[in-house]
């Protein structure tokens, strides 16, 4: 059984460019978890989204971040017009439900550098 | 509000030493508390959990156990070995809402 995978493990943009990271979950898993973590942080959770529905984006910046997970393939997230700040990591988590207490199994994340 | 507070890194350790790294966390209810592993270059893995107080976590040695009454979640290991190199991140999932709340990470190195 597959972990959760992300691709690509490394992104490299340049200012202003697009950057689309993407989120196979678990299979069986239909709750999708986006986190980021800055240099010398903790993660910060970002998004989270069931099949075609956002549940809570509470941690996604107001401008340039979107996400999705649609009924069919993986969850993306969307940075656009890139900056140097958006250099970070981006770990996306799945698991079976959304409860408390629910475990979320964490992929090896995409590492975004800004140029 | 919710929050993790973990003790600064990095920590440097000889093979068998005993490992303590401090956490502590402000939650309203009754969180469960989590300690997970980062590998160099991988992704987060779950140690150990506790659901409720006084409950102890344990896996591969490592051991934490939930105090309510200090609000402390502390991380121990009696000998860690080079392997154990990492960082560990001690974090909350409350009661209500959906999200992980996560400390600052404490970077383990284990020299031989």
């Amino acid at each position: 059984n597959a972990g959760v995978m992300q691709n690509p493990r490394h992104l490299v943009r340049r200012r202003g460019q697009e950057a689309r990271l993407r989120c196979s979950p678990m299979k069986g898993h239909s709750h999708v978890y986006w986190y980021r973590q800055l240099p010398e942080e903790g993660l910060k959770f970002m998004v989270y989204l069931q099949k075609e529905n956002i549940i809570d984006e509470s941690g996604m910046p107001k401008e340039r971040f979107s996400a999705e997970f649609p009924k069919e393939g993986p969850s993306i997230l969307r940075i656009q017009q890139v900056v140097r700040g958006d250099s970070a990591a981006y770990f996306c988590a799945s698991s079976p439900r959304g409860l408390a207490v629910n475990i979320q199994y964490f992929g090896a994340g995409t590492r975004l550098s800004v140029l | 509000g919710n929050s993790v507070t973990q003790m600064e890194g990095p920590v440097t350790l000889s093979e068998e030493a005993f490992l303590t790294i401090n956490c502590t966390y402000t939650a309203t209810g009754y969180p469960s508390l989590f300690w997970y592993v980062q590998y160099p270059g991988e992704g987060l893995q779950l140690l150990l959990k506790a659901t409720k107080a006084d409950d102890k976590g344990s896996n591969k040695g490592f051991e934490a156990t939930y105090r309510k009454e200090t609000t402390s979640f502390h991380l121990e290991k009696g000998s860690v070995q080079v392997s154990d190199s990492a960082v560990y991140f001690c974090a909350l999932y409350p009661n209500t809402g959906n999200q992980f709340y996560f400390g600052t990470g404490t970077s383990l190195t284990v020299i031989p």
